[in-house]
Formats: C-alpha cells, sequence, structure tokens
C-alpha cells in the first residue's frame, strides 16, 4: 500500500483565496483524522470522521473551514477565504477501527498564505 | 478538560545511550489511550507506542519501553541503545486526539 497520500505537498496562495487540500487514506482505513500543525499551536485535531461521517469537528477553528468525506477513499479539507495565520501544515491521518488505534500519518501540506 | 504536558522542549542523549522523555497528563476519566509519535526532519509522523491504561503492564516495543504510572498521571518513554536514527521530535498524545507540544531529541555520536 502506499500509505497516506495528501495533496498537494506545498501550496503557496494569497490572502481571501479558496484552498483546497485534499486526502486520500489507506484502502479499508474507516477512520480519519485532519490535523494542523504550528510552532505556536503544536499539533491539533482539527475533525476525525469513522465510517464518513464526521464524529468530532470541534477542533474545526471557525466556519471558514471545512471538511468533506463523500466516500471512504478521499477526503478534503477546504479553506475559504484562507487568512496569513492558516499558514500551517495540515496532516491527513488514518486508521482501522476506533479512533484509539494506530493512526498513520500522510506526508503533510505546508500551506503558506500571504 | 484533559491536557498533555511535555516538560523537556530539548534533550540530548549520546549513541548507545538512554534517555527517558517525559508527559504528563490530566483527564478524568478511567479508561484512555496514550500515544508517543516521532517526527523526524522529514516530517513524516510515526507511531512509536502505545500504552492502554487499562493494562498495568508497561508497554514495550524494542528499544522503546514507557514508564505508566496512572495514579501520578505520568507516561514517560525510555529510548534504550540509542541510534542516530533516533534523532527527531517526539510527542506525546492522548486519545490520538491531543498532543504535547513535543520534544527534540538530538542524538550525538
Amino acid at each position: 500500500d502506499a500509505g497516506v497520500i495528501q495533496s498537494p505537498r506545498h501550496e503557496v496562495t494569497e490572502m481571501g483565496q479558496e484552498v483546497t487540500l485534499r486526502c486520500k487514506p489507506i484502502s479499508g482505513h474507516n477512520s480519519l483524522f485532519w490535523y494542523r500543525q504550528t510552532m505556536m499551536r503544536g499539533l491539533e485535531l482539527l475533525i476525525y470522521f469513522n465510517n464518513n461521517v464526521p464524529i468530532d469537528d470541534s477542533g474545526m477553528p471557525e466556519d471558514r473551514f471545512s471538511a468533506k468525506m463523500p466516500n471512504a477513499s478521499f477526503s478534503t479539507l477546504k479553506i475559504q477565504p484562507s487568512e496569513p495565520r492558516d499558514s500551517a501544515v495540515y496532516f491527513c491521518a488514518s486508521s482501522s477501527g476506533s479512533s484509539y488505534n494506530e493512526q498513520f500519518f500522510g506526508p503533510g501540506t505546508r500551506l503558506t498564505v500571504l | 478538560a484533559q491536557t498533555v504536558t511535555q516538560s523537556q522542549p530539548e534533550m540530548s542523549v549520546q549513541e548507545a545511550e538512554t534517555v527517558t522523555l517525559s508527559c504528563t497528563y490530566d483527564t478524568s476519566e478511567s479508561d484512555y489511550y496514550l500515544f508517543w509519535y516521532k517526527q523526524p526532519p522529514s516530517r513524516q509522523m510515526i507511531l512509536v507506542i502505545r500504552q492502554e491504561a487499562y493494562k498495568q503492564q508497561n508497554a514495550t516495543e524494542n528499544r522503546f519501553s514507557v514508564n505508566f504510572q496512572k495514579a501520578a498521571k505520568s507516561f514517560s518513554l525510555k529510548i534504550s541503545d540509542s541510534q542516530l536514527g533516533d534523532a527527531a521530535m517526539y510527542f506525546c498524545a492522548y486519545h490520538n486526539a491531543l498532543f504535547g507540544k513535543g520534544t527534540s531529541l538530538l542524538v550525538t555520536p
């Protein structure tokens, strides 16, 4: 298996633009997680899906952020409009079973908002 | 609310020596899972070890072991026979949802 795939690996955009980050989990995994990592705040869980259904989105910072999982093999995290404070590395992770099992992380997307 | 604290921003160890990374947490739950993840310069997060709170036996994975003290809410990671490839950021996590700020481990030859 290729592992968790994220695209793009790097994204540079201007403030106010829409940004869409993509994730393909490991085949057979039914849990998917989006995280954000910054120097100031560390690694934060944004949202957790189980069987394509959002279970916990309490970490989503504000209405500008939205996440979808239309099927078991694809998820998106969208920021609209983007702001400079959204600059971070965004990780997607997947696991089988519950959120307490081992998670497999993707390589991350480094987002820079100018 | 749950919290996870890693009080050592940086640690250094010589190759082949042993180092212990500290992690404390706070929770009112009685059953939970704790994790240690490694993040090398490549940025890839990798699971090092997992501990289930209801298991009294400390988890072990090759050179990595934990000292889990449930009453003290402490979950330290011991790395034995340190190798240059162990150099990385190490994160303690509660339930895969709450992460500590990390400890940067430097391994010197």
